[in-house]
């Protein structure tokens, strides 16, 4: 099973924000937290990943709480290309097996 | 750099037919690995390889069979495809198996068993 929950559907106006939550409650200490995202079917791209501190580079922004229980992937100025299936990613078990859950659909409306 | 390949991106097979789908990366990575993935749902890791020379089960191996033939080449087969086989599979590769370590995937292989 996942370790993360997601809401399974969220809209978001086009040059807006979006602010895609994901729950970790389980998490261990040394663990990573990744964003993948997958357009339409396309294979799977890498977005960010986090330990403890915020990250940000130049697709997104990655804020993780201080208990680090929970995390939200920010998308400042969303397109319509950034329509797709957001999939937040805790690595489990000791070969770090990255166990994808259902994801956060997105869809950016004009 | 062309990235993650995958060949052939169609395939149609007759219940109990076998076939090979290929994957090849140019980045020098080290780990690669098949994943697939049915209608609605996430990805499910069906084996992987952490390096040259050695292949290990993931979360659904059942079925499935793979070769690391060198660093570069990461294929997966099926010797008697069933319908529950039925999927789009995803190949992807990564510089290492750590726990800070970003995969990079392949445009899939959609495959229907009849």
């Amino acid at each position: 099973d996942a370790k993360t929950t997601q809401p399974p559907s969220m809209d978001c106006a086009e040059g807006r924000a979006a602010n895609l939550p994901c729950n970790h409650s389980t998490i261990s200490g040394n663990e990573y937290v990744y964003w993948y995202r997958q357009i339409h079917s396309q294979g799977p791209q890498y977005i960010i990943h986090g330990l403890k501190n915020n990250e940000t580079n130049e697709m997104a922004s990655l804020i993780i709480t201080e208990d680090r229980k929970s995390s939200t992937l920010i998308l400042p100025h969303a397109t319509l290309r950034d329509t797709a299936v957001y999939y937040c990613i805790v690595r489990v078990g000791n070969n770090n097996d990255m166990r994808f859950g259902a994801g956060t659909r997105l869809t950016v409306k004009p | 750099n062309a990235g993650v390949t995958q060949t052939p991106k169609f395939q149609v097979l007759k219940t109990g037919q076998s076939m090979t789908l290929q994957c090849a990366q140019d980045m020098n990575h080290n780990s690669m690995y098949w994943y697939r993935q049915d209608p609605g749902m996430g990805l499910r890791l069906i084996y992987y390889s952490a390096s040259e020379g050695t292949t290990d089960k993931g979360e659904v191996p059942n079925g499935y069979n793979v070769s690391r033939l060198n660093k570069r080449e990461f294929s997966l087969r099926l010797e008697s495809a069933a319908p529950s086989q039925t999927s789009v599979y995803f190949c992807a590769s990564s510089p290492d198996r750590g726990r800070s370590d970003t995969q990079y995937f392949g445009p899939g292989t959609r495959l229907t068993v009849l």
